[in-house]
């Protein structure tokens, strides 16, 4: 059985750091692409960040480029996104999902930025 | 970046009636390949987005053959036959052609 549990979420002040990971089970990891993707409270779905199964290509939208890092690690079966400079407009719920087509997805982590 | 525009923003469905849903992108999905790159997903209340079809119209796994995809280029619909009370959620489109992948704001199905 797939599954994708994500953790390390919370409640930060802006301009703080906050690193999500996403475990991975029940599939061969290092053979996949993953995807970080949010929904603000009430909101739409939005696509944040792609890591393709070896790191060799990494995407964000620009909303996070600069500032969010994706990044992989494939002997622990786990997907991070390092969070820099966070706003309160990054207040979401935090969903990772395996490539391709967002199969699969996590429960999600929620990230509050507030003073 | 390719704007997904879903309609209505809500329907509201008498169980075992039908429902459809519409989703037009502002460029065709349509990769060199042959394959159209665009997706369903269903968000029932308080859990995580499902997938329910992809490449226009292909069923995913496990998913009731109650949902139907068409479409083609920029415009298309799902189609929910005999609308149960398990349908309930908000349903939305994306484009996987390129990045950023974008999704559309989201159609919320409900019981009348």
């Amino acid at each position: 059985e797939v599954q994708l549990v994500e953790s390390g979420g919370g409640l930060v002040k802006p301009g703080s750091s906050l690193k999500l990971s996403c475990v991975a089970s029940g599939f061969t990891f290092s053979s996949y692409g993953m995807h970080w993707i949010r929904q603000a409270p009430k909101k739409g779905l939005e696509w944040i960040a792609l890591i393709y199964y070896d790191s060799s290509n990494k995407y964000y939208a620009d909303s996070v480029k600069g500032r969010f890092t994706i990044s992989r690690d494939n002997s622990k079966n786990t997907l991070y996104l390092e969070m820099n400079s966070l706003r309160s407009e990054d207040t979401a719920m935090y969903y990772c999902a395996k490539d391709p087509l967002f199969d699969y997805w996590g429960q999600g982590v929620m990230v509050t930025v507030s003073s | 970046d390719i704007m997904m525009t879903q309609s209505p923003l809500s329907v509201a469905v008498t169980p075992g009636e039908s429902a459809s849903i519409s989703c037009r992108s502002s460029k065709s999905l349509l990769h060199s390949n042959g394959i159209t790159y665009l997706s369903w997903y269903l968000q029932r209340p308080e859990k995580s987005p499902q997938l329910l079809i992809y490449q226009i119209s292909n069923l995913a796994s496990g998913v009731s053959d109650r949902f139907s995809g068409s479409g083609s280029g920029t415009d298309f619909t799902l189609k929910i036959s005999k609308v149960e009370t398990e349908d309930v959620g908000i349903y939305y489109c994306v484009q996987f052609l390129e990045v950023p992948l974008t999704f559309g704001s989201g159609t919320k199905l409900e019981i009348k």
